[in-house]
């Protein structure tokens, strides 16, 4: 059981660049989040997914856009990036049917914007 | 929206003593309170939390406290060992939210100095 699954784990994207961050989950959750981790800042949400077809834009959506590709997948895409988007990014998902929806993060992956 | 607050940044204690991580929150609506530990490299997970029914939960070695009158929870670590160094996250989630959306904390960097 893999639980959630984040590619790639390390990125150098030069600026204005686009790249996809993709992510899988294996526990049929109907959740699915997009964080990013800055230092002193916690985990800011960016975009999240209730269920497969909908998409809701969090904390921090802007340079940001997402697709919810079906129930597994929820990808994260950078149309053009920038230094400010240098951060580690946490895909999560989880079970909504209860108040104790415990999410389930990935790995995260490292992207530095140069 | 919600806004959860989180201190202290950083907490450094020798290994036996107790450590305290507070936060609090800015909607009182919010019914759920996680608290989640990141390993070095790794994603966050749940250690423990505590619904808004409840005024305390423990779980061996940590326990959460939540006076929902003043809007804070927090974290007590008994007996710390080094491998308790992690940083630490709390977060609050909203009813009004139906997707499981959790606002997280800054973050606490824990040393348990040996």
């Amino acid at each position: 059981n893999a639980g959630v699954t984040q590619t790639p784990k390390f990125q150098v994207l030069k600026t204005g660049q686009s790249m996809t961050l993709q992510c899988a989950q294996d526990m049929n959750h109907n959740s699915m989040y997009w964080y990013r981790q800055d230092p002193g800042m916690g985990l800011r949400l960016i975009y999240y997914s209730a269920s497969e077809g909908t998409t809701d834009k969090g904390e921090v959506p802007n340079g940001y856009n997402v697709s919810r590709l079906n129930k597994r997948e929820f990808s994260l895409r950078l149309e053009s990036a920038a230094p400010s988007q240098t951060s580690v990014y946490f895909c999560a998902s989880s079970e909504v049917e209860t108040v104790n929806t415990e999410a389930f993060f990935g790995q995260g992956t490292r992207l530095t914007v140069v | 929206g919600e806004n959860v607050e989180q201190h202290p940044s950083t907490l450094s204690v020798q290994e036996g003593d107790s450590a305290v991580i507070k936060c609090t929150y800015s909607d009182s609506a919010s019914n759920y309170f996680p608290w989640y530990k990141q390993e070095l490299g790794k994603g966050p997970q749940l250690i423990i939390d505590i619904r808004s029914n409840v005024g305390e939960k423990k779980d061996q070695r940590i326990a959460v406290t939540l006076n929902k009158t003043a809007k804070h929870f927090s974290l007590h670590i008994t007996e710390t060992q080094p491998e308790d160094s992690a940083v630490y996250f709390c977060a609050a989630k909203a009813p009004s939210s139906n997707t499981g959306k959790l606002i997280f904390g800054q973050g606490t960097t824990l040393q348990v100095k040996p």
